[in-house]
């Protein structure tokens, strides 16, 4: 039951570009809190993919870009690569009742 | 650069604790924040709960009466322990190291992980 909501899957052709969307709430996003994404490769742990809704840590490829407004964040995805199959998950922070860090639904991204 | 390797039993009894260690290498555990995060197998990711290097702590409160993190600085590692499962706990167990940036409370980001490891919660 996450509060962030993110689409089960979206696919794409390699070169292409894909966005996975992250919707929230005025207790989370809304609220101003940051929006980070992390890439989980099949059979691996979660790595930091964009982190403070936009900042790639170093090694990450220019490809992936994040953005963020409203009650919603974004990753976006160019140039598509065999590689970048994976799962897909954003990350925030709910200062409702059950105030705690929230992650989202996950997406899986498919290289068609 | 700082690594994480999580370790435990695989196989926890119902109405049993969970006990797990993380060991920090490459890195000082001191000045930092630790967190304990699972995901169910083939379900998304749910935070548990994190400790300062002080001893300090923050648990998700819909586990927070059955979650307990320390810290062992000695010997750099933290660790969790869940009690009372269910088959429900069963998942993979992954510490992370918790970035915050104190000028902007609650954004802050888990980086890196650990390889994470499957507790799974059976008689």
């Amino acid at each position: 039951q996450s509060v962030l909501t993110q689409p089960p899957s979206v696919s794409g052709a390699p070169g292409q570009r894909v966005t996975i969307s992250c919707t929230g709430s005025s207790s989370n996003i809304g609220a101003g809190y940051d929006v980070h994404w992390y890439q989980q490769l099949p059979g691996t742990a979660p790595k930091l993919l964009i982190y403070g809704n936009s900042n790639r840590p170093s090694g990450v490829p220019d490809r992936f870009s994040g953005s963020k407004s409203g009650t919603s964040a974004s990753l976006a995805i160019t140039g598509l690569q065999a590689e970048d199959e994976a799962d897909y998950y954003c990350q925030s922070y709910d200062s409702s009742l059950s105030a705690s860090y929230v992650f989202g639904t996950g997406t899986k991204v498919t290289v068609l | 650069q700082v690594q994480l390797q999580e370790s435990g039993p695989g196989l926890v009894k119902p109405s049993e604790t969970l006990s797990l260690t993380c060991t920090v290498s490459g890195g000082s555990i001191s000045s930092y924040y630790w967190s304990w995060i699972r995901q169910p197998p083939g379900k998304g990711l749910e935070w548990i709960g994190y400790i300062y290097y002080s001893g300090s702590t923050n648990y998700n409160p819909s586990l927070k009466s059955r979650v307990t993190i320390s810290v062992d600085t000695s010997k750099n590692q933290f660790s969790l322990k869940l009690s009372s499962v269910t088959a429900a706990d069963t998942a993979v167990y992954y510490c992370a190291r918790t970035v915050r940036i104190a000028a902007r409370p609650g954004g802050d980001w888990f980086d890196p992980w650990g390889q994470g490891t499957l507790v799974t919660v059976s008689s």
